[in-house]
Parts: structure tokens; sequence; C-alpha cells
């Protein structure tokens, strides 16, 4: 069945440099995913997305990898600002094809 | 152009009372999610909305929760004689059509709901 899930529940990065999180799923019928990012006491807010056709996607200061032979993407955040730090989650569309389907989550902590 | 609106942003209840959330979702938007959070987990999908039809409810408990999607007004997830477990942080999200994947959903700030 559908699932996804975060390596690391946790990730502490220095202000400046580059963060990545990583997200593992299992169904390979999946052919898109979003990551969103949660701060603190807000919801869930739209980052990035990806296709399955395509391998890696870019926008501003952060690039999805999608590495569909091993079921892996990951979010990469260049220059990694204070203002990063919130709960990442990837997700992908549930087997229905309405809602979405949740990975547990990845906290990235900048420190200064 | 507003977001997505959730009220109240806190509610607290005792066990056995009923609890109201209410969402409205981004002007253009006649689709309407509800998922779960529960403390250091990810979001549940409960149930997906359209105006006055309920399409997949197959992620919300069967007793005691329910939810509607009036052609006027609000969304609102209802929840009776509430129990502690009940306790999380409620989040609507709406999107312009009904296809996850082509649409991006766009969440609201949630509702906490905490049950004494």
């Amino acid at each position: 069945g559908e699932n996804v899930g975060l390596h690391l529940p946790t990730l502490s990065v220095q202000e400046g440099d580059n963060s990545i999180i990583n997200c593992a799923y299992s169904n390979s019928a999946s052919d898109y995913f979003i990551w969103y990012k949660q701060e603190s006491g807000k919801g869930p807010q739209f980052i990035i997305d990806i296709r399955s056709n395509m391998d890696k996607r870019q926008g501003q200061r952060v690039t999805v990898l999608l590495n569909k032979t091993v079921k892996h993407l990951s979010l990469q955040i260049a220059a990694t600002q204070p203002g990063d730090s919130a709960v990442y989650f990837c997700a992908d569309p549930k087997y229905s094809g309405y809602a979405l389907n949740f990975g547990k989550g990845t906290s990235l902590l900048v420190t200064p | 152009n507003a977001g997505v609106m959730q009220n109240p942003r806190h509610l607290v209840r005792r066990r056995g009372q009923e609890a109201r959330l209410r969402c409205s979702p981004m002007k253009g938007h006649s689709h309407v999610y509800w998922y779960r959070q529960l403390p250091e987990e990810g979001l549940k999908f409960m149930v997906y909305l359209q105006k006055e039809n309920i399409i997949d409810e197959s992620g919300m408990p069967k007793e005691r929760f329910s939810a509607e999607f009036p052609k006027e007004g609000p969304s609102i997830l209802r929840i009776q004689q509430v129990v502690r477990g009940d306790s999380a942080a409620y989040f609507c999200a709406s999107s312009p059509r009904g296809d996850a994947s082509t649409d991006t959903q766009y969440f609201g700030p949630g509702t906490r709901l905490t049950v004494l």
C-alpha cells in the first residue's frame, strides 16, 4: 500500500549551509510528489512539486531530486536561513487521487 | 486574496461535549479536504467534500465524526461526544479542482482541539 516516510526525524544545520531532507516512498505507481513546509503553529505551506517523468526540479533556493529506481526523493535547501526552520513533509496523492498521503516529517533546525 | 480560513484557531472541550470546526476555502475553490495531525505526526486525510457532497470519507472515523460543505457558508467538521484521543490539530485544505496530482492543495492555519 501507499507509504511515504522520512529517513530522519530531525536535522540541525548551521546558517548558510545547505540542507538535504530525504524521503522514501513504497508505492512504485506514485507519479507526483510534493514538499510542504510547516512552521510552528501554522498549516503546511506548498514548497515545490515534481512529477515522475522528471529527475530534478529547481525552485528558489530549493531543489527536489527524484530517484525512481530506489523510490527516494530529496529536498535540498541552499544557503539555509533561520526562517527555514520548520518541519518538512513529503506527500503524494492517495490511491483515490483526491487527497494527499503525508510522511511523518523532518524537523529542520537552523542554528546561527 | 484571502487564503483558507479556519476558526476557531484553538478550541477546548470537555469529554462528552461537541466540537464544531469551520473552514472557508480560498476564493474560487469548491473542493475541501480535512486532515488531522497528532503531535509529532504527519497529516492524515479524513474527508473530501465538494459543495453539498461528500466525495470521500474513508479517513474519517465511522462514529461521532461528520462533515458537511453546504451550498452557502463554510465547511463544518463536527465531532460529537469528544474524547481525549480527539485532541489534535485539524487542518482544512482547498483546491480549485479535485485532482491531487494536478492541483495544489492550500492549507489553512488549523484548529487545535484540546479535550480535557
